[in-house]
């Protein structure tokens, strides 16, 4: 069952504009959610999260957005970076699991 | 700092043979994850140990996969009889607690299996 969903698998921006990576979930249980970053060939990093109780969280660059009504939430990364090019994954915590998207690679063209 | 280690980081066996993956979180992290990628998939959760216990096993694809952890520390995760299609990335991951206090997890670098 996939619980979260990243439909986009993969998205392409200039360096310096602004990236918009989409998670949608289907579990309202969910309480906290999380993104992580993945270069190949090492684990995932934490990157930014948010708790249910807010609709905004911001770390410079990186914003997540989380719109509860509809069970989604969105990673915006401005201004993108080459060096941000990754695996970007969504991940939603509830009680006694987490769940993670398919993954969004994002290249930022120089 | 330590961070989370696994091991072996590449692992080639044969159909049909066990494997055995072990898992060393960051000291202190009372919560600890397996996870598994296969090619082109994404994170797909395994187990989840709080402590030595595992409130949560029902990501465990056959009853060919266990998963055990001691002393609130080390875990191994076993594959018996190990097909084709186990190939993938194992990742495991720790955190301070649990997933319900939404506590960011660290990853390890991961073991590569593939079964030939």
């Amino acid at each position: 069952d996939q619980q979260v969903k990243q439909n986009s698998p993969s998205l392409s921006v200039q360096e310096g504009r602004i990236s918009i990576l989409n998670c949608d979930y289907t579990n309202s249980m969910f309480d906290y959610f999380l993104w992580y970053k993945k270069y190949p060939a090492e684990g995932p990093t934490f990157l930014i999260s948010i708790s249910s109780i807010k609709d905004k969280n911001e770390d410079g660059r990186f914003t997540v957005f989380l719109n509860k009504s509809a069970k989604h939430l969105s990673l915006h990364i401005v201004p993108s970076q080459p060096g941000d090019s990754a695996v970007y994954f969504c991940a939603a915590s509830g009680r006694d699991d987490m769940r993670f998207g398919a993954g969004t690679r994002l290249t930022v063209k120089p | 700092g330590a961070g989370v280690s696994q091991s072996p980081s590449n692992k080639v066996t044969e159909k049909g043979k066990d494997v055995e993956l072990r898992c060393d979180p960051i000291s202190g992290h009372t919560a600890l994850y397996w996870y598994r990628q296969s090619l082109g998939q994404g994170l797909e959760f395994l187990i989840y140990f709080q402590g030595n216990s595992a409130p949560d096993k029902s990501g465990l694809p056959s009853d060919r996969f266990s998963a055990e952890r001691t002393g609130g520390s080390v875990s191994t995760l076993t594959i018996q009889r190990t097909q084709q299609e186990d190939s993938a990335v194992y990742l495991c991951a720790s955190s301070l607690a649990g997933v319900k206090a939404g506590y960011e997890q660290y990853f390890g670098p991961g073991t590569r299996l593939t079964v030939t």
